[in-house]
């Protein structure tokens, strides 16, 4: 069965510091997709990026970067230069069964609570 | 063009009332997620729908949980005789079926059994 690793439960920073936040899959399927997502305190999850299984290259966008590998089973992300504004619960998430019609519900970590203080 | 949007935000029922629940996918979506939401932890799916039809139900959903899509649009989530285990966020999530496989949230409907 699928599961998401995010052993990480809560982080503080100071703003302009650098942070990785974890996550750790586990799948049997050969094709899936990992996702993050985050949650402010307003409580709407917010779509921040999907990778597949097929493309091991990292993304960054902006402050955002992620770090795909397969060979570990992990896909972390670090946000470079932190703003307050950041403060959030971040999930990683797994959607399996993309080729046998699996339906790509998605199966969520824990989360990580990260908090930027001034 | 407007999200995902649920009705209602929040829900205080005492035990054993009956709840009902509605989610508005983005329009284009012909897929539709219930996902439930305790305190510290990551959503978890209920069941989904493509167009009208279910699909998919977690063990999550016991017989006291049903979900409809009755004209592939909107859906509503009823939770009949309601316990304090049920207390939770209920969110709702909308994708395209194919191609694309980025859920889009919700707001969530916060329901608090007494």
């Amino acid at each position: 069965a699928q599961k998401v690793t995010q052993a990480q439960t809560e982080i503080s920073v100071v703003e302009k510091e650098d942070v990785t936040l974890d996550c750790v899959y586990e799948t049997r399927d050969t094709t899936y997709y990992l996702f993050w997502y985050k949650q402010p305190p307003s409580g709407e999850l917010v779509f921040l990026i999907r990778r597949n299984s097929f493309d091991e290259q990292n993304e960054i966008s902006g402050r955002y970067s992620w770090n795909f590998q397969k060979s570990t089973s992990s896909f972390n992300f670090t946000i470079t230069a932190s703003q307050v504004v950041d403060s959030a619960v971040y999930f990683c998430a797994l959607s399996e069964g993309i080729l046998t019609g699996g339906g790509n519900k998605l199966t969520f970590g824990t989360g990580t609570q990260l908090k930027v203080e001034l | 063009d407007t999200g995902v949007s649920q009705d209602p935000r929040h829900k205080i029922t005492k035990r054993g009332q009956n709840v009902t629940f509605r989610c508005d996918p983005i329009s284009e979506h012909n897929r539709l997620y219930w996902y439930r939401q305790t305190l510290g932890q990551g959503p978890e799916f209920l069941t989904y729908f493509q167009n009208e039809a279910q699909l998919e139900k977690s063990r999550l959903l016991s017989d006291r949980f049903s979900a409809e899509r009755p004209k592939g649009s909107f859906s509503t989530l009823e939770i009949q005789r309601t316990e304090q285990g049920d207390s939770a966020m209920y969110l709702c999530a909308s994708s395209l079926a194919a191609g694309s496989h980025e859920q889009f949230f919700g707001p969530g409907t916060r329901l608090t059994v007494l």
